[in-house]
């Protein structure tokens, strides 16, 4: 089936440091979307990429779609504290019927 | 407007017993989906209504989880009976019926099989 694979697993930076997260897939992905997952918490929709090249920004968050839809990163600024959690890339399954997870990468920050 | 509420919040059971986990989504939203995370791995899916049509159940680990959605409005899922391996938080998460659209989850039900 569809798998959307993620890494690192596991990110620990210093405060202020640059975090970056990437996710590959073998097969075309229609979109893909980014949750953030707090400790405790459950996943909170960040944003949704659909065209090919696609960069979208928010405030210290830059996400980007690859040219050819298969890949896509999430890369943090100047980290905070306030960062951590577990980043969840996912995109719809060929049959638009399920969003398929990555398995996440946990950022800590440490101050 | 109130988000996907999930009910009960933190379960403990023991092997062998029930639990009904209960999702209310989004009020207007078609869809609906049962997510289920495991400690430290991936949000797994289990499956998808639309209204009251189970749309993709492939995700459904075997016989003793049975979902429902009687009416398209709210979903159930019970676990019986309930096997160690069953703890972890379960997601339900709820979206407007266009296609494309974002999910929003709930808050999560916590269970602990011991």
């Amino acid at each position: 089936g569809q798998q959307v694979m993620q890494i690192p697993q596991y990110q620990h930076v210093q405060e202020g440091e640059d975090f970056t997260t990437y996710c590959n897939s073998s097969t075309t992905l229609s979109n893909i979307q980014w949750y953030k997952q707090r400790p405790g918490g459950h996943p909170v929709f960040l944003i949704q990429l659909v065209k090919s090249g696609e960069v979208k920004k928010q405030k210290r968050l830059t996400f980007q779609f690859g040219e050819a839809k298969k890949n896509s990163s999430l890369h943090i600024t100047a980290t905070q504290t306030t960062d951590v959690g577990t980043y969840f890339c996912a995109s719809p399954n060929q049959a638009g019927t399920a969003l398929i997870f990555g398995k996440g990468t946990t950022l800590s920050v440490s101050s | 407007e109130a988000g996907v509420t999930q009910f009960p919040s933190h379960s403990v059971i023991e092997k062998g017993q029930t639990v009904t986990l209960r999702c209310d989504p989004i009020s207007g939203h078609d869809n609906l989906y049962w997510y289920r995370r495991v400690m430290g791995k991936e949000i797994k899916f289990l499956l998808h209504f639309v209204k009251e049509s189970k749309q993709d159940e492939s995700g459904m680990p075997n016989n003793r989880f049975l979902a429902e959605r009687t009416g398209g409005t709210y979903s159930t899922l019970k676990v019986q009976p309930a096997e160690l391996e069953d703890s972890g938080v379960y997601f339900c998460a709820s979206s407007p019926p266009q296609p494309g659209n974002t999910i929003y989850f709930g808050e999560g039900s916590w269970l602990t099989v011991v």
